[in-house]
């Protein structure tokens, strides 16, 4: 396993309500990830962080955003959840930049549904 | 456009009927090119990283290929635990710092 859990694992939410999914690793990596999967479409880059209060837009950042502030912890947040974010959600971490050919591991996912 | 196409979509073969996976790439700058395996409902699992043409990994039944343009993903004498979605990944320089998927192909693996 990659010391990497995720929470809830499953959440039904209504349109335009607050979400906020949670991320805690225990490897200690610096690069933490949020990925949405959708059939169709594979795995899809929300956003990422690189340390502590630094964070970047993935592919699909729009009506998402993210905070860390501390190593271990990546938080996801809906700030008005939309019927289009009804996905799998899963973090993922990295010791180094992906990018660079590193290797991203993921943890089990979050369903969320948005009624 | 970089891009990462799997095929097929969908492999169903039987006990033993090896065959091989697909993943072509269009990009310059590979830093890696990575194979995963997914369970349903479950998040997906490291397998494999290719860094240059020519490498192969193997791990039980699995050996992964690459070349210039693509990875092939060789599945010898399967059985139906092997059933799964393989998913590749390639990690380019313009990527940002994560990592770009293709969509999977889903293996099904009957006795």
């Amino acid at each position: 396993d990659a010391g990497i859990t995720q929470s809830p694992r499953h959440k039904v939410t209504e349109t335009g309500t607050p979400v906020t999914l949670r991320c805690h690793q225990t490897e200690n990596h610096r690069y933490m990830y949020w990925y949405r999967q959708d059939p169709g479409h594979g795995l899809r880059l929300i956003h990422y962080s690189y340390g502590v209060k630094d964070t970047d837009k993935g592919e699909v950042s729009d009506g998402y955003s993210v905070s860390r502030s501390k190593t271990e912890d990546f938080l996801l947040t809906l700030e008005s959840a939309t019927s289009s974010q009804t996905s799998v959600y899963f973090c993922a971490i990295s010791e180094s930049k992906g990018s660079s050919g590193n290797t991203i591991y993921f943890g089990e996912g979050s369903w969320l549904t948005v009624v | 456009e970089d891009q990462v196409t799997q095929s097929p979509e969908a492999l169903r073969l039987q006990e033993g009927e090896s065959s091989s996976l697909n993943c072509s790439y269009t990009v310059s700058g590979l830093r890696g090119l990575f194979w995963y395996r997914q369970d349903p409902g479950k998040g997906p699992e490291f397998l494999f990283t290719l860094y240059s043409a020519g490498e192969e990994k193997e791990k039980e039944r699995l050996k992964a290929t690459l070349t210039k343009k693509e990875s092939f993903l060789h599945i010898t004498a399967p059985k139906p635990e092997d059933s799964a979605t393989y998913l590749c990944a390639a990690a380019f320089n313009q990527a940002g710092t994560a990592l770009i998927f293709g969509k999977g192909t889903t293996l099904s693996v009957s006795s």
